[in-house]
Formats: C-alpha cells, structure tokens, sequence
C-alpha cells in the first residue's frame, strides 16, 4: 500500500471563497483520484488527475469549479472554487500503485463545511 | 437502474452473529469487484478484493456471480470492531472504480 496525506484534515470556509487540498503520497503512483462523499452518501469520482496535461473530469463536474494539477507522480491538488454551503462534504484523494491499477487507497480525507 | 446496489442497512447483529450482505451491478463487462470498509469519519479502506471462484480472509468470505451480477460479503463470528459502513466497489473494464452506497452495520454487545 501507500502511506497517503491530506491538508487540511478540515476547514469552515465562507461562500464565495475558495479552499485547495494538497495530496501528497510517499511513493510514485501511476493514477491519482479525487473523490467527494457528501454527508450519508457514498462516494463520487470528481476526476482523475494526471501528471503533466489536464485532469479528466466526471459528468457533472467541471474544471472552473474544481481545477486540479498533478505537477509530479506524488503530489496534487484540487481547489474548490467559489465555494456553497452545497459544497459542503468530504473530499478524498485516492492513488493506484504501480502494478496494482485495479486497487484503491485512499488518504484520510478533508472535512469542508461552507456557510 | 443505479450501477451497483447494496442492501439497505442499517443491519443490528449481536455479537457472534453471521451477517450477510448483498450488492448487484449492472455493467457486465465490469473486471474486478471490491469489499471496502468505510469506519465514521474515515477513508474507505480495503476490505478484500472479491475473485470468480470466491475467496476467504479469516471470517470474511467474498463471492461472485458474474451470471447474475452478484457479489457478496459474508461475516462469520461478528466481532465489535465489525461496526462500520461496507462498501461494495465496482471496476467496469476501461473505466473507474464504482461505489455502492454502502450498508452500515452494528455489531452489538
């Protein structure tokens, strides 16, 4: 497995603002993920982040409200944009091992509430 | 008709008991099939991956039934730690990973 972090862990922010998570990962990873759980729900792919060109985004998820960079095999982020209370969830960053594409890990996660 | 289906929970089992839980899917050229454990406020974690002959982890037991589109999770012996929302995870070929909603259970004392 991977030994995966997330920051911030948690944060209230103000509508209208704007919050970027870091995911960092102690090892190369071939397929970085970002994912959202908002409250009693299960999880959704917000997009994949790829290393060096744009991330690939899910229907219903856009680039203006969640750009995301991967600038190496370690590392990304992904920034909430002009942030509702709607936005209000978990957000996970999760990463496919080399040789192990079909299995996920994921880092603790970030708690953001918007009022 | 949603991609992956869980029983609806939440399941109350007394310690010791057996619990069983259902998903279906409804891609059939999904390629591998996962268990994870989701703990409240924490990340999914993997649970066990699930292969067509079925496979077993101490008391966990995973099975497929690609005919019907079927996977299962069945927990012998349930233990406290047991308690936590399982999420049945899906990987249709060519494409990511999709999540069930998940079923909570409760092992109580």
């Amino acid at each position: 497995s991977a030994v995966i972090s997330q920051k911030p862990s948690r944060d209230i922010c103000q509508r209208g603002t704007s919050l970027t998570i870091q995911c960092q990962v102690d090892s190369q990873v071939t397929m970085m993920f970002w994912y959202r759980q908002q409250p009693g729900q299960s999880l959704t792919l917000i997009a994949t982040a790829n290393q060096g060109s744009e991330a690939t985004y899910e229907s219903g998820f856009v680039i203006d409200k969640f750009p995301i960079s991967r600038p190496n095999l370690t590392f990304s982020t992904l920034t909430v944009s002009n942030m509702s209370p709607e936005d209000s969830s978990i957000y996970l960053c999760s990463v496919a091992l080399a040789g192990v594409t079909d299995t996920q890990y994921f880092g603790p996660g970030t708690r953001l509430t918007v009022l | 008709r949603k991609e992956v289906e869980q029983d609806p929970g939440p399941f109350n089992v007394p310690e010791g008991a057996t619990v069983a839980f259902n998903c279906t899917y409804s891609n059939s050229a999904s390629q591998s099939f996962f268990w994870y454990r989701q703990d409240c406020r924490k990340e999914p974690k993997l649970l066990m991956s699930v292969y067509s002959s079925g496979n077993e982890d101490g008391r966990f037991t995973a099975q497929l039934n690609r005919a019907s589109q079927y996977i299962s999770l069945l927990i012998r012996d349930s233990k406290l730690s047991d308690s936590a929302t399982y999420l049945c995870v899906v990987n249709p070929y060519g494409q990511n990973f999709v999540f069930g909603p998940g079923t909570r259970l409760s092992v109580l004392p």
